[in-house]
């Protein structure tokens, strides 16, 4: 089974640009979730959906920063403009809602904004 | 207040021998569920066990086991005959009760414990 898929791997980018970061959950997941990962403040939630609707966006650090989920399989997070504070990696985690609740993760975005 | 607590930065191992990361974590909600994640230097964030609040049985997967003590509240990973490959950031999580406060069942990370499994 396919795991959840991060797109780009890596990006590299210059101040002041949009930055878009696609994902695609786990096929039959209903709950997405947006992580940041720096050395400083080791993983933070941005923003999570369930059955497509944002439900929480407190983490997302300020207004440059959005997210969609236009349908079941498909997520974007975007910066604009872009800023090098925003240099981190990333992660992309998909939940069913159920069960456990176990979130699994994309292999993430390094993202770094000269 | 730390929710999740990993009092060990760094850690050393033989390969071949047991090695126990610690994590004890603060809650008042009577259902939770914990979890451990493992991060190589690749990067991803990889799901290793799960261990529920009302579960009466430690969890294990494999090489991994949960020593879940309640009443203490730790949650330590149980790593045994280690591997080279077990070399990595080890993440202690907790969910806790879907909707409580308003969380949705979010996780709550730790800070990490680095493994470094010796030849």
């Amino acid at each position: 089974d396919a795991g959840v898929i991060q797109s780009p791997r890596h990006e590299v980018t210059e101040m002041g640009q949009e930055v878009t970061l696609r994902c695609k959950p786990i096929s039959g997941h209903n709950s997405l979730f947006w992580y940041r990962q720096t050395m400083m403040r080791g993983l933070e939630l941005l923003i999570y959906f369930n059955n497509n609707v944002p439900i929480d966006d407190s983490g997302m650090p300020e207004d440059r920063f959005s997210a969609k989920m236009p349908n079941a399989s498909f997520s974007t997070l975007k910066i604009q403009p872009s800023e090098p504070r925003d240099s981190a990696v990333y992660f992309c985690a998909s939940r069913w809602r159920a069960g456990t609740d176990t979130q699994y993760f994309g292999p993430g975005t390094r993202l770094t904004v000269l | 207040a730390q929710k999740i607590t990993q009092t060990q930065p760094g850690m050393f191992v033989q390969e071949k021998e047991a090695v126990t990361l610690d994590c004890t974590y603060d809650t008042s909600d009577p259902s939770y569920g914990l979890f451990w994640y493992k991060q190589p230097s690749s990067g991803e964030m990889i799901f290793l066990i799960y261990q529920g609040s009302y579960d009466q049985q430690n969890a294990t997967e494999g090489r991994y086991s949960l020593n879940f003590q309640k009443a203490r509240k730790s949650a330590n990973l149980v790593i045994s005959a280690s591997q080279l490959g077990d070399s990595a950031m080890y993440f202690c999580a907790m969910r806790e009760a879907m909707n409580y406060g308003g969380s949705q069942g979010n996780l709550i990370f730790g800070k990490g414990t680095k493994l470094s499994v010796k030849p």
